[in-house]
């Protein structure tokens, strides 16, 4: 299992705001990373799936980018809004999942 | 996106007793399920991958009798709690993915929440 850590843990963003939190992954045998946004009594939904060195990823507000040479991936939230509120996940390509970052976007 | 139908929702049932939940694909072939539980305040923690017609891959410290897991078609996986005890209430939740092995996104059931009692 390719394992993935995120940080940070949460974080709590006053609306318009923008904000952006990591996932890093071993560089070496790197195939893919997977991007999900997970809202309150709602299922996972997938954001990404981010495959070559150097990807920028969009949608909508949100976006990503990848980095396989040094292990990492950001996720960028621009102008926060209420709706944004979620646990953001990162997965491996085998979809074992980090622990998420728990965004509040505060009004 | 895609549909994946997991059933029951919620499911209460006593100590001893085993608990299939179901993992569906509506409109597409799933060549890959996935199972989760999730602890209290924790992420999803995969259990084990199944491919369609083959044994399911568990991971480290999932006991396999404890959890069986069936993927007999493309369409259909289920997770079985064998010998229910109150330490296996939790939140389980199935995904499914398609062809495009890891560079597919793959798609969430609804999720089930056991309780025994």
């Amino acid at each position: 299992i390719l394992n993935v850590e995120q940080s940070p843990q949460s974080l709590h963003v006053q609306e318009g705001d923008s904000t952006n939190f990591t996932c890093s992954f071993p560089s070496s045998n790197f195939y893919a990373l997977h991007w999900y946004r997970w809202e309150t009594a709602k299922s996972p939904e997938a954001l990404f799936v981010m495959t070559l060195n150097g990807d920028e990823k969009k949608k909508g507000r949100i976006s990503a980018t990848l980095n396989t040479k040094e292990g990492y991936s950001y996720l960028y939230i621009k102008g926060s809004q209420p709706e944004d509120s979620a646990t953001y996940l990162c997965a491996s390509y085998k979809l074992s999942f980090g622990a998420g970052t728990t965004v509040t976007v505060r009004a | 996106g895609a549909v994946v139908s997991q059933h029951p929702s919620r499911v209460i049932c006593k100590s001893g007793t085993s608990v299939k939940i179901e993992c569906r694909s509506l409109d597409f072939q799933a060549t890959t399920m996935f199972w989760y539980r999730q602890f209290p305040k924790k992420s999803l923690m995969l259990m084990a991958t199944s491919n369609e017609g083959s044994k399911a891959t568990y991971e480290q410290g999932v006991e396999k009798d404890k959890f069986l897991i069936n993927h007999a078609s493309l369409t259909l996986s289920t997770l079985t709690v064998t010998s229910a005890h109150p330490e296996d209430s939790s939140f389980y939740i199935c995904s499914a993915r398609g062809i495009g092995e890891g560079a597919a996104e793959a798609f969430f059931g609804q999720g089930t929440r056991l309780t025994v009692v």
